[in-house]
């Protein structure tokens, strides 16, 4: 089955702190992708990062950090140092090769960052 | 190319009009792709084109909705006899096929509120 949860439907954290999204996702492939988008209150979803499995180097951009595991599936997004310019929704999502590349999202987190 | 541009950006509708969106993809994509993403839910795939060929439609997509994409560039989406549930958020979404290095580019979406 394919199919990417996010247990996280709603995070609040004071800004400065470091907060982590969490992904699980389930797929049969051997080759799939995984990414992370963000849905600002504007409404557009904004590419963040791609992974593909045969990937698993953990990435570090900016403040934004990926911990990729396929032992447990998970795909984590860490935001070190909020800012809250980081309120979004962000949704993790799954490619699979078979599926003809068609991505499946989960059902995002919704981000607060208080000031 | 600034983009995959969606129009309108607002509809509202009442019940049992017909409604037609349009997405212009980023020009060199091959892909098009539609979602849909209700309130508090990730984005839903409906259908998808390689150029001007539909290649699949969601069970989602019930007959009152159609997609077209006649010369492989522009897509329309039309909605015939509204219903308050096909109240959402629609999605348009852009790519190279097999190119994952920025998965899909995504418009700003067309809000539709049927009542």
């Amino acid at each position: 089955a394919q199919k990417v949860t996010q247990a996280q439907t709603e995070i609040s954290v004071v800004e400065k702190e470091d907060v982590t999204l969490d992904c699980v996702y389930e797929t049969r492939d051997t080759t799939y992708y995984l990414f992370w988008y963000k849905q600002p209150p504007s409404g557009e979803l904004v590419f963040l990062i791609r992974r593909n499995s045969f990937d698993e180097q953990n990435e570090i951009s900016g403040r934004y950090s990926w911990n990729f595991q396929k032992s447990t599936s998970s795909f984590n997004f860490t935001i070190t140092a909020s800012q809250v310019v980081d309120s979004a929704v962000y949704f993790c999502a799954l490619g699979e090769l078979t599926r003809d590349d068609k991505i499946i999202f989960g059902k995002g987190t919704r981000l607060h960052i208080l000031p | 190319d600034t983009g995959v541009s969606q129009d309108p950006r607002h509809k509202i509708t009442k019940r049992g009009q017909n409604v037609t969106f349009r997405c212009d993809p980023i020009s060199e994509h091959n892909r098009l792709y539609w979602y849909r993403q209700t309130l508090g839910q990730g984005p839903e795939f409906l259908t998808y084109f390689q150029n001007e060929a539909q290649l699949e439609k969601s069970r989602l997509l019930s007959d009152r909705f159609s997609a077209e994409r006649p010369k492989g560039s522009f897509s329309t989406l039309e909605i015939q006899r509204t219903e308050q549930g096909d109240s959402a958020m629609y999605l348009c979404a852009s790519s190279i096929y097999r190119d994952f290095n920025y998965g899909y580019t995504f418009g700003s979406g067309t809000r539709l509120t049927v009542v």
